[in-house]
Order: structure tokens, then sequence, then C-alpha cells
């Protein structure tokens, strides 16, 4: 079984639409999770970190749900810059060297 | 600040051959890491070191070897490249904080062996 899970995609959604993604992971121990974001040919960029409470950066929401090892990314108001691959990211903590698990992403066309 | 720089940004390899890629972070983090990253596919972790003087095997190392003599510098060496190491090969690093381990990516180096 894969450490981490994505729906790959693709998303091909108008401007000012609301897209969700979903991201299981196999690990219950791991500690941190983020999304990062990778544009085409180009190297991943964090995003947000996902925090238990859920947390917001401006059109973006990121959940965590512990009990069932679900991350989800919700982008609103999407932007043709939004176009991109979201890569969702598990992080295993310090006594397991702190390595990081990464999905195969999931691709998001914004289209005009 | 530089942040986390790879070289070569591209190169073409002939079987058989070998390479090493250059990494070097400025960023004091004790964490490093060497992933590739196939078409359409997820990043896949090579090597990892927590620090100057320790490395460890990640999920793909057959083909690979590193190094960690200093804490900017982790180079990776290809002995003998084959075509299934062609490949995206990204390093990147971290550092341990509170609620945050982010990790910063160098550009990439694509590696195309023929």
């Amino acid at each position: 079984r894969k450490e981490v899970e994505q729906d790959p995609g693709p998303f091909n959604v108008p401007e000012g639409a609301t897209v969700a993604f979903n991201c299981t992971y196999s690990n219950s121990a791991s500690q941190s999770f983020f999304w990062y974001r990778q544009d085409c040919r180009k190297e991943p960029k964090l995003l947000m970190s996902v925090y238990s409470s859920g947390n917001e950066d401006g059109r973006f929401t990121a959940q965590l749900n512990r009990a069932s090892q679900y991350i989800s990314l919700l982008i609103r108001d999407s932007k043709l810059s939004d176009s991109a691959t979201y890569l969702c990211v598990v992080n295993t903590g310090l006594n397991t060297g702190n390595q990081f698990y990464f999905g195969t992403g999931t691709s998001l066309t914004v289209i005009p | 600040n530089a942040g986390v720089t790879q070289t070569p940004k591209f190169r073409i390899l002939k079987i058989g051959q070998s390479m090493t890629l250059q990494c070097t972070q400025d960023m004091n983090h004790n964490y490093m890491y060497w992933y590739r990253q196939d078409p359409g596919m997820g990043l896949k972790l090579i090597y990892y070191s927590v620090g100057a003087g320790i490395t460890d095997k990640g999920e793909v190392p057959n083909g690979y070897n590193v190094s960690r003599s200093t804490t900017e510098d982790f180079p990776l060496r290809l002995e003998l490249a084959a075509p299934s190491q062609t490949s995206v090969y990204f390093c990147a690093s971290s550092s341990p904080r509170v609620q945050s381990y982010e990790q910063y990516f160098g550009p990439g180096t694509r590696l195309t062996v023929t």
C-alpha cells in the first residue's frame, strides 16, 4: 500500500470555481502534513502546512482528519494562476529520520 | 540567500558512464534529501542525511551513492548509468522547527541516459 494516495485528476475547472482535493495516508504515526504546489518542470514549493484544527490561507483551506488519516485542500475562487500539480506530503517525524512521503499529485487546470 | 542549489541543470549520459550531481544549501539545515521524479509520478526518496557524516537509504537507493562530509553539501553519485535512471533529480533540505518541517527544494537536474 502506498504511503500517500491522491486522486491524480486531472481537474479542469472554470475561473471562479471552488475545487477540492483529497489525500489519504497509511502511517497513523505520521507527524506533519503539507500541501506542496509544483508547476510544470519546476521544483515543488510549499503551499501550506496542515494543522489538526484546520487552517486557511486566503483562498486556500486545508483540513486534517487524523482518525480517518485524511487530508484535504479546498481552493475557492480559482484563478488561472492556480493551474499546477498539488502534492500531498506527509512527514514521519524525527524518530524516523524526518522523512517525507509524497503523493503522485493532483493536476489542476483553471480554464478562462 | 541562495537556498538550495543544484548543478548541473541538464545532463545526457551514455549507458555505463558515471557522474556526480551536486547539491549545496546555505541555510544550515541538518536534514538533506535526494529524490527522483519520473514523468507523471510523485517524488521517490533515494537517500537522505540527518547531519554531516550520516546518510541513510530511502525507497530507491540502488545504483546511487551519497556522502555528507559537510552540513552544506550532499552530492549524489551515479555509477554505471542505466536508462532506468533517466529522471528529474531534486535535492531538498529541512530543519526541524516547532510546527514546521518545511522542505526547501533545489531547481532540479534533468538527466537522460541513452
